[in-house]
């Protein structure tokens, strides 16, 4: 199984500045992924990071929003630019292996003031 | 587009008690269905999954899960729950069509009674 780490676990942030979150893997995975979870709420897709190229976002998020890179296989990053208090939830970085089995990170917690 | 149901947002249960966790899903193709964990304050843990195969589905701390095509249902049971399975469960579904996206039930919360 894939472990994956990201950091910061947690942050609190000023409208107007932007954050970053690092997602590690542990092992090779086929594709990985950044949800977003808003308190006591279900996982909501942000993007597919595709490796070397552009993320592929979902309905409702957008790239100047949420810049998301994918150097390699094993490691993403998601920028939330021009935070605001709605931006404030939980950020889950997940990786798929070849068995289809999905992996989730710990998460960063996130809250703007 | 598909979509995946849970009934029941909350659940509780006395300890030792059975319990079953409904889900429902929308698709004409064929799917791959999982059953995540989430532990207060915590990241999603896999309990389980149907790719393919054995309909009933074993998975970790003692839950299982039968896979039922024609009520198109992954319902998630236990026999016999402690206090330490008081989390936040999610079913989720990828459709067979492009195997790209997983799409996540809204959860249900059960919540184990001493």
């Amino acid at each position: 199984s894939a472990v994956i780490s990201q950091k910061p676990s947690r942050d609190i942030c000023q409208r107007g500045t932007s954050l970053t979150i690092q997602c590690q893997v542990d092992s090779q995975v086929t594709m990985m992924f950044w949800y977003r979870q808003q308190p006591g709420q279900s996982l909501t897709l942000i993007a597919t990071a595709n490796q070397g190229s552009e993320a592929t976002y979902e309905s409702g998020f957008v790239i100047d929003k949420f810049p998301i890179s994918r150097p390699n296989l094993t490691f993403s990053t998601l920028t939330v630019s021009n935070m605001s208090p709605e931006d404030s939830s939980i950020y889950l970085c997940s990786g798929r292996d070849s068995g289809e089995t999905q992996y989730f990170g710990p998460g960063t917690r996130l809250l703007v003031l | 587009a598909q979509s995946v149901t849970q009934l029941d947002s909350q659940v509780p249960v006395f300890e030792e008690a059975p319990v079953e966790l409904r889900c429902n899903y929308s698709s004409s193709v064929s799917v791959y269905l999982f059953w995540y964990v989430q532990y207060p304050n915590q990241g999603l843990q896999l309990l389980l999954k149907y790719l393919s195969g054995s309909t009933l589905v074993k998975g970790i701390n003692g839950f299982e899960a039968e896979f039922n095509k024609s009520q198109t249902s992954f319902h998630l049971r236990k026999p016999s729950v402690h206090i330490s399975d008081t989390a936040e469960y999610f079913c989720a579904v990828i459709e067979g069509t492009s195997y790209d996206k997983v799409i996540f039930g809204p959860g249900t919360s059960l919540s184990v009674i001493p």
